[in-house]
């Protein structure tokens, strides 16, 4: 069984581009959470999808956004790229989206805005 | 909003050595707390979990929490620590939004294990 997976692993953009961060669920799932976690803090939640619509989002702007397709893998669009989106980004996927369906995350992709 | 507090930023202690890494949550009538492990360049890790029933719970790799409704605590311990436990340690609650279930962290507890 694969786990979760995010490509890539790292990038490097400057303020005001736009970047596109994937995540492969695990096999069998069809929930995709994104956490964005600043160094040296916890990570905070930016949005959900569940079976390809966005089901919950936590304080981020619309410049964050994304999609979930059939296969449930998902992508977390940024426009406009600020100095403080610099952040590790790490996404969870999960069998449904209650308390009892355990989130399970990938290793993340380290973004550096310049 | 429900929130978790981690109280020490960083726990140096010594290999064989205890340890307590302390969580307090803010009241509300259903409370669903989680400790999660970061390995350095690593995604997070479930240790254990806390939905309801018995109040001491058990997680991988030795480690327990207790849910201590009168204190609002959930702290983390383990009665012997081994060098590969030195990560990163989270805690989070568990809570809506919109109908999503989503997890709110603590800003983290960086366990070191000296030798």
């Amino acid at each position: 069984e694969t786990g979760v997976t995010q490509s890539p692993t790292h990038l490097i953009k400057t303020r005001g581009q736009q970047v596109t961060l994937r995540c492969s669920s695990q096999s069998g799932h069809n929930t995709v959470s994104w956490y964005q976690q600043a160094l040296g803090q916890g990570p905070q939640f930016i949005f959900q999808y569940y079976r390809e619509e966005e089901n919950g989002r936590g304080n981020f702007p619309p410049r964050f956004s994304g999609l979930q397709f059939p296969n449930y893998s998902s992508e977390l669009n940024v426009n406009a790229l600020e100095l403080d989106d610099s952040a590790l980004y790490l996404c969870a996927s999960s069998q449904g989206s209650t308390v009892y369906n355990e989130q399970f995350f990938g290793p993340g992709t380290r973004l550096t805005v310049l | 909003a429900q929130s978790v507090t981690q109280l020490d930023s960083q726990v140096p202690v010594f290999e064989e050595a205890p340890v307590e890494l302390r969580c307090n949550y803010s009241s509300s009538v259903s409370v669903y707390l989680f400790w999660y492990v970061q390995y350095p360049n690593q995604g997070l890790q479930l240790l254990l979990k806390y939905l309801s029933g018995s109040t001491l719970v058990k997680g991988i790799n030795g480690f327990e929490a207790e849910f201590n409704k009168s204190q609002t605590s959930f702290h983390l311990r383990k009665p012997s620590v081994h060098i590969s436990d030195t990560a990163e340690y989270f805690c989070a609650v568990s809570v809506y939004s919109g109908s999503a279930r989503q997890l709110t962290f603590g800003s983290g507890t960086q366990l070191t294990v000296l030798p």
